[in-house]
């Protein structure tokens, strides 16, 4: 039983195409996370939703958006995409000031 | 001045060592504290978790938070090879605010 699973686990597009990151828990989280890891393993929040609302969105490019269809799931959808995309995106679920459960990860490369 | 620092090293010791992580913070307002292991081409997983000051023992691991000082640590007993990966400590403050991560620090454990 995968806690927090995201897909695709690896990614490799090129510069301008659109694409999707898909998450799910099922650990009946009320929080959800977008991180990016970049090379030198900073984990920078770019998104947060708790309840199906976005309740953090740091100074992320638009060409950004995360979208909740349910507080279980929290997809993260890039336009237009730049070489300075290309990292690892991590998705993460918790409860209220709990520890995190994050994603194996989703590794970008746009080429 | 970085929210939270945390030397990268890398740090490299002998099996059987102890092995001594710190991060230091700057925002008075973090209360929950947080240790993450991150193996290589995975995702962060919880190690320890401390909210306020003190410690906290977990079989060879132990987390310490002092609050006056601003300063966290972690300490590793008896390192084994098993505990070769990066270490990332995080906190937070209460409420829905997201965790703020350190840059990480690589250990590797020499059999």
């Amino acid at each position: 039983d995968t806690a927090v699973s995201q897909t695709p686990k690896y990614l490799v597009t090129q510069m301008g195409n659109d694409k999707s990151i898909k998450c799910e828990q099922n650990l009946g989280h009320d929080t959800m996370y977008w991180y990016k890891q970049d090379s030198k393993k900073f984990l920078k929040i770019m998104f947060s939703y708790n309840n199906k609302e976005l309740i953090i969105n740091e100074t992320v490019p638009n060409r950004f958006s995360p979208k909740s269809p349910d507080k279980a799931h929290l997809n993260l959808h890039i336009n237009s995409l730049e070489l300075g995309d290309s990292a690892v995106y991590f998705c993460a679920s918790s409860r209220t000031d709990y520890g995190y459960t994050f994603g194996s990860g989703t590794r970008l490369t746009v080429v | 001045q970085k929210e939270v620092e945390q030397d990268p090293g890398p740090l490299s010791v002998p099996e059987g060592a102890i092995v001594s992580l710190n991060c230091t913070y700057s925002n008075s307002a973090f209360q929950y504290f947080m240790w993450y292991r991150q193996y290589s081409r995975k995702g962060p997983e919880l190690l320890m978790y401390t909210y306020s000051s003190g410690n906290k023992e977990d079989g060879r691991f132990t987390a310490q938070v002092d609050k006056s000082s601003k300063y966290i640590s972690l300490f590793i007993r008896d390192s084994q090879p098993s505990d070769s990966a990066t270490y990332l400590c995080a906190m937070k403050p209460s409420g829905n605010t997201p965790l703020v991560f350190g840059k990480g620090t690589r250990l590797s454990v020499i059999a």
